[in-house]
């Protein structure tokens, strides 16, 4: 079983719609939670980060914790053909000085 | 500019050519960290030094070595290189592995083994 676990896609949305990115993870001893984005052949950058459960907003970005479920996602609303690229999910867990990455979902904005 | 500097960019060498890849970084960060990305298997760590001196093996670690003799920088070695290290490497620094810091990546080195 993978430890961060994401749909590879590609995830198709129109532009201006809301595009869900979700992220599933193994540790429960998981303490911090980051989302990156990184378009083709750049390096990720980072976009949002959580550590507690509900939600955090940041402009047009949303990300949810729910750490019962080990589960975290990110929204993005009107969604824009710039923000077409693959988006990691990354979870840390400090005790072990350990940070996971999960293989990345592929977002494609369509105008 | 606060940032994460890798050299080369580009990098094509022949089986058992010992290669560097150098990453240095201007922020005074404690914890850095090498990458390699490959399709479908997203990043996987390959070494990570918690300060200097202080080095330790990541998921991946076989046919790599590195050093921390500095704290900004934290070169990556291929003592003796194979095809399957074709992949595209980052270098990563954080302020701390504790708490909400992030990691900051350098622009990636895309290297190809013959």
């Amino acid at each position: 079983q993978k430890e961060v676990e994401q749909n590879s896609g590609p995830l198709s949305v129109p532009e201006g719609a809301i595009a869900s990115l979700n992220c599933t993870y193994s540790d429960r001893g998981s303490q911090s939670f980051f989302w990156y984005r990184q378009y083709s052949g750049k390096s990720p950058e980072l976009i949002m980060f959580i550590y507690s459960n509900g939600d955090k907003e940041d402009g047009r970005f949303t990300a949810q914790l729910n750490k019962a479920s080990q589960y975290v996602s990110l929204l993005i609303r009107d969604s824009q053909p710039s923000d077409s690229a693959t988006y990691l999910c990354a979870v840390r867990n400090y005790n072990n000085n350990d940070m996971r990455f999960g293989a990345g979902t592929r977002l494609t904005v369509k105008p | 500019e606060a940032q994460v500097t890798q050299n080369p960019r580009y990098l094509i060498t022949v089986t058992g050519k010992k290669l560097t890849v150098t990453c240095s970084q201007n922020m005074n960060h404690e914890y850095m960290s090498w990458y390699r990305q490959d399709p479908g298997l997203g990043l996987r760590q390959i070494y990570y030094s918690m300060n200097v001196e202080v080095t330790d093996k990541g998921d991946v670690p076989e046919g790599y070595k590195v050093s921390r003799k500095e704290k900004r920088n934290f070169p990556l070695i291929l003592e003796s290189p194979s095809p399957n290290q074709t992949s595209l490497y980052f270098c990563a620094s954080s302020l701390s592995i504790k708490g909400y810091s992030p990691l900051h990546f350098g622009n990636g080195t895309r290297l190809t083994v013959t």
